[in-house]
């Protein structure tokens, strides 16, 4: 079985400040991947973010880094000099192999100027 | 050049009327899948299919079903609609049915149920 909880409904910070998107998972396998989504008011899903489970580095895309600390069971989204396009829901999902996706409940993160 | 397209983007019916949802992708995938959005934004996996085989078939009333005609496409067909139907239906396809190929989403379907 899998989860994904996410424990900061909202977050708010301002415009070029960095901001940490906490994701705490449980899985039954020890080969998983970790995913973020951002979903935007318009309400698309969009791909963020891969963390394998075998992975030693943590995962980085522009100004997105998942800060993975497997011990902890932890997938923290980083996004660095937050934008006021940034404004969205985040998801941080889990999969493992023969599964979809599972999702966490989702953080909204608004960004101000 | 949409990657995940559904169509229609919104559906606003009666209860108890059929209507389907259509998707294709273009990506050259092997596996899609249909999630389920409820009104407090909760993603849930209803059906997945790779290569036209059904390979995930989550606890979903039998008034859903999917179909896929081929491997880029994947529709959505519910009988009898109810109330509690109401959702933002999502379409993904990966490449393939493995834990870690990033699943690329469509924009969506806004079911509303009068």
């Amino acid at each position: 079985a899998q989860k994904i909880t996410q424990t900061q409904p909202g977050m708010f910070v301002q415009e070029k400040e960095a901001v940490t998107l906490d994701c705490t998972y449980d899985t039954s396998d020890q080969s998983y991947g970790l995913f973020w989504y951002k979903q935007p008011s318009s309400g698309e899903m969009i791909f963020l973010i891969y963390q394998g489970s075998y992975d030693e580095q943590n995962a980085t895309e522009g100004r997105y880094s998942l800060n993975f600390q497997k011990a902890r069971k932890s997938a923290n989204l980083v996004i660095s000099a937050s934008q006021l396009g940034d404004s969205a829901m985040y998801f941080c999902a889990s999969r493992q192999a023969g599964t979809a996706l599972i999702f966490g409940k989702g953080t909204t993160l608004s960004v101000s100027s | 050049d949409t990657a995940v397209s559904q169509t229609p983007k919104y559906l606003v019916t009666q209860m108890g009327n059929d209507k389907s949802i259509k998707c294709e992708q273009n990506l050259g995938h092997d596996t899609m899948y249909w999630y389920k959005q409820d009104s407090k934004k909760f993603l849930k996996i209803m059906f997945s299919y790779n290569n036209k085989e059904l390979i995930i078939n989550e606890t979903v009333p039998n008034r859903f079903s999917p179909k896929s005609p081929d491997k880029a496409h994947l529709n959505l067909h519910i009988n009898s609609l109810e109330l509690g139907d109401s959702a933002v239906y999502f379409c993904a396809s990966s490449q393939r049915h493995e834990r870690n190929q990033p699943q690329h989403f469509g924009d969506g379907t806004r079911l509303s149920i009068l």
